[in-house]
């Protein structure tokens, strides 16, 4: 069983359209994130959810809507894409807020804006 | 604000040869910190963590780091290198706050291992 999953894992899509991407954990975790990895592989956290409750919102576009529907999902709406959104986008879980412990990744959302 | 420094982008190494990644942070109280590696195509996994005690850690797959707290420093290292740690390997750390943006982990840019047969 995947610890944490998202679909889909590739995503082609045009500029101006909206999509999501879903995340599951069945690890039990309290909180679970969104990070983006740019072209240069850099990771930055996007947001943090602890118990269905936003507990991180770094600076991201409003385009951006995350949502939790329970502990165990995270899902990120993205509304009128841009060519910048283009990006691997990874969910993660963590038994304690703020990433204290061990993230555990899924693996990745490739995310092609054209 | 937290940030951590990689110094190395690219390291290229041959098979059986030592490993040191450098790694530095920037941040004034206690620190949690991490290293992660990244196999092409797959997804972050965790090597390593330090959060107190012996600042030596070991790791899985042969990898340790040492945390030396006056230097602001947590170098990842592997005596003998395998093809098979061709990766990107990516330094974290998070504040001893719990909770909020003070607990978020900052990565850095990662180094890209690129080791050859």
């Amino acid at each position: 069983d995947t610890a944490v999953s998202q679909t889909p894992k590739y995503l082609v899509t045009q500029m101006g359209n909206d999509k999501s991407i879903k995340c599951e954990q069945n690890l039990g975790h309290d909180t679970m994130y969104w990070y983006k990895q740019d072209s240069k592989k850099f990771l930055k956290i996007m947001f943090s959810y602890n118990n269905k409750e936003l507990i991180i919102n770094e600076t991201v576009p409003n385009r951006f809507s995350p949502k939790s529907p329970d502990k165990a999902h995270l899902n990120l709406h993205i509304n009128s894409l841009e060519l910048g959104d283009s990006a691997v986008y990874f969910c993660a879980s963590s038994q304690v807020a703020g990433g204290v412990g061990e993230l555990f990744f899924g693996e990745g959302s490739r995310l092609t804006v054209l | 604000a937290q940030s951590v420094s990689q110094h190395n982008h690219h390291v290229i190494l041959s098979e059986a040869a030592s490993l040191e990644l450098g790694c530095n942070y920037s941040y004034g109280g206690t620190v949690n910190l991490f290293w992660y590696v990244q196999y092409p195509g797959q997804h972050l996994q965790l090597l390593l963590k330090y959060f107190s005690g012996d600042p030596l850690v070991k790791g899985i797959k042969g990898f340790e780091a040492e945390f030396i707290k006056s230097k602001f420093s947590f170098n990842l290292r592997k005596p003998s290198v395998q093809w098979s740690d061709t990766a990107e390997y990516f330094c974290a750390v998070t504040g001893g706050n719990y909770g909020g943006s003070q607990g978020n982990l900052i990565f850095g840019k990662g180094t890209k291992l690129s080791v050859k047969p």
